[in-house]
């Protein structure tokens, strides 16, 4: 069974930046692409990021376009989120999950727990 | 960019009542591109439906999608206490990925 693992809660200043760990535990990271989505307090879901993990192309949204950035450990299990220029309206829950190919369609199956990032100064 | 707009934002119902909760995208798309999603409160969302119409493992058949064109349909037959939650829509061919902003499923 495909677990999504994601890194413990942090606290962050205005200004700093936060990098976000994913995993996947029964399964190869690296054999379904990645997407970041994030929840505000309150709020509904908002979409950001798209990674190939076997690739490592990326697709971003405009909103985060630059200040996103992902890496890869060597050993491919894992990959960092990095979100830098911190500010309140960042304080949110970091989802990691992992879409499976169906056919035509790529729904987002196999979900992380989220991670919260608090923003304060 | 595609826009998904769903209606009602709140829903309150009572248990045993149908629920349904629409979905508009901005512009024509094949309904195999269409999931569902439920979060329950303290908890991460989960698929339900996808490719349009198509239960996840473990989705009871009290849900229900359809929908073609711009307008999509969650149906939920019969409401259980445990559906009373979040509900999002979303495409899932195009990048960027667009979410509809929800609808709140209360109990009344």
């Amino acid at each position: 069974q495909v677990q999504v693992v994601q890194s413990g809660a942090e606290v962050k200043k205005p200004g700093a930046s936060v990098k976000l760990s994913c995993g996947v535990s029964g399964g190869s990271i690296s054999e379904s692409p990645m997407h970041w989505l994030r929840q505000a307090p309150g709020h509904g879901l908002e979409w950001m990021a798209w990674v190939d993990t076997a690739n490592a192309a990326t697709y971003f949204s405009e909103v985060f376009q630059d200040r996103l950035t992902f890496t890869r450990d060597r050993s491919a299990t894992t990959i960092y989120m990095e979100l830098g220029g911190l500010t309140s309206a960042d304080t949110a829950t970091y989802y990691c999950v992992r879409e499976t190919a169906y056919g035509e369609t790529w729904p987002l199956e196999f979900w992380g727990p989220g991670t919260r990032v608090t923003v304060s100064s | 960019d595609i826009v998904l707009t769903q209606t009602p934002a709140t829903l309150s119902l009572s248990p045993g009542e149908r629920g349904t909760l629409s979905c508009r995208v901005s512009q024509s798309l094949n309904s195999h591109y269409i999931s569902w999603y439920q979060q329950r409160p303290g908890q991460a969302p989960r698929l339900l439906i996808y490719g349009g119409y198509i239960r996840a493992t473990g989705i009871p058949a009290r849900f229900s999608a359809s929908g073609s064109g711009t307008d999509f349909t969650l149906t939920i037959s019969s409401l259980q206490p445990e559906d009373f939650a979040f509900y999002f829509c979303q495409q899932d061919f195009y990048l960027p990925r667009a979410l509809g902003q929800g609808t709140r499923l209360e109990i009344k």
